[in-house]
């Protein structure tokens, strides 16, 4: 089955820089790739998604990059708030369903 | 549209008793997904439903634990005899059947947290 790695486990960031998180993934029928934000104790939520056809996609301070010859995406957050300190975690979907095989998760901390 | 809706937000149990979780999915959703998120944890996937079927239950533990979706009313993740280690997390999330485009974002419930004593 699919096995997605994440890193860094724990980020640490001046309010303003930017954030990058990495992901990789094994299986190379893996044609779908959200990115998740959980707050404490609450829910995930996507923030933004890319498809196994595209290699790029921005929305306003985010932006995900895929390549999917080295099997790998991220996750780029600039002019980085306070509001954004979360942990952040990366999924792949293999097939037709919705079935999400996350990564392992990344804190980001946001420090003013 | 209300959203994912689950219940109880939170849940105790002793050992040994039985813990039953409800999912209600989005409007329009037929398919639904159960994961389990550990303390500290990322969420892992534990079983797909779509209405009376059981689509894929990979991740679930082969014993004690078991799911439905009946064609009336929500989506029961249910744990018998459960033990200290059931302690999680629980998230359902659903979203619908789009032939055009077989991968669309999954909406996540606000969870259970079941608490095991």
């Amino acid at each position: 089955g699919e096995n997605v790695e994440q890193h860094p486990s724990t980020l640490s960031v001046q309010e303003g820089d930017s954030a990058v998180i990495k992901c990789t993934y094994s299986d190379s029928a893996s044609n779908y790739f959200p990115w998740y934000k959980q707050e404490l104790g609450k829910r995930p939520q996507l923030i933004i998604d890319i498809r196994s056809n595209v290699g790029e996609k921005k929305d306003q301070r985010i932006a995900v990059t895929l390549n999917k010859t080295a099997k790998h995406f991220s996750l780029h957050i600039t002019e980085t708030q306070p509001e954004d300190s979360a942990v952040y975690f990366c999924a792949a979907v293999t097939g037709g369903g919705n079935k999400l095989t996350f990564g392992t998760g990344t804190q980001l901390k946001v420090e003013l | 549209n209300a959203g994912v809706m689950q219940n109880p937000r939170h849940l105790v149990r002793r050992r040994g008793q039985e813990a039953r979780l409800r999912c209600s999915p989005m409007k329009g959703h037929s398919h639904v997904y159960w994961y389990r998120q550990l303390p500290e944890e990322g969420l892992k996937f534990m079983v797909y439903l779509q209405k009376e079927n059981i689509i894929d239950e990979s991740g679930m533990p082969k014993e004690r634990f078991s799911a439905e979706f009946p064609k009336e009313g929500p989506s029961i993740l249910r744990i018998q005899q459960v033990v200290r280690g059931d302690s999680a997390a629980y998230f359902c999330a659903s979203s619908p059947l789009r032939s055009d485009s077989p991968n669309t974002e999954a909406f996540f419930g606000q969870g259970t947290r079941l608490t095991v004593v």
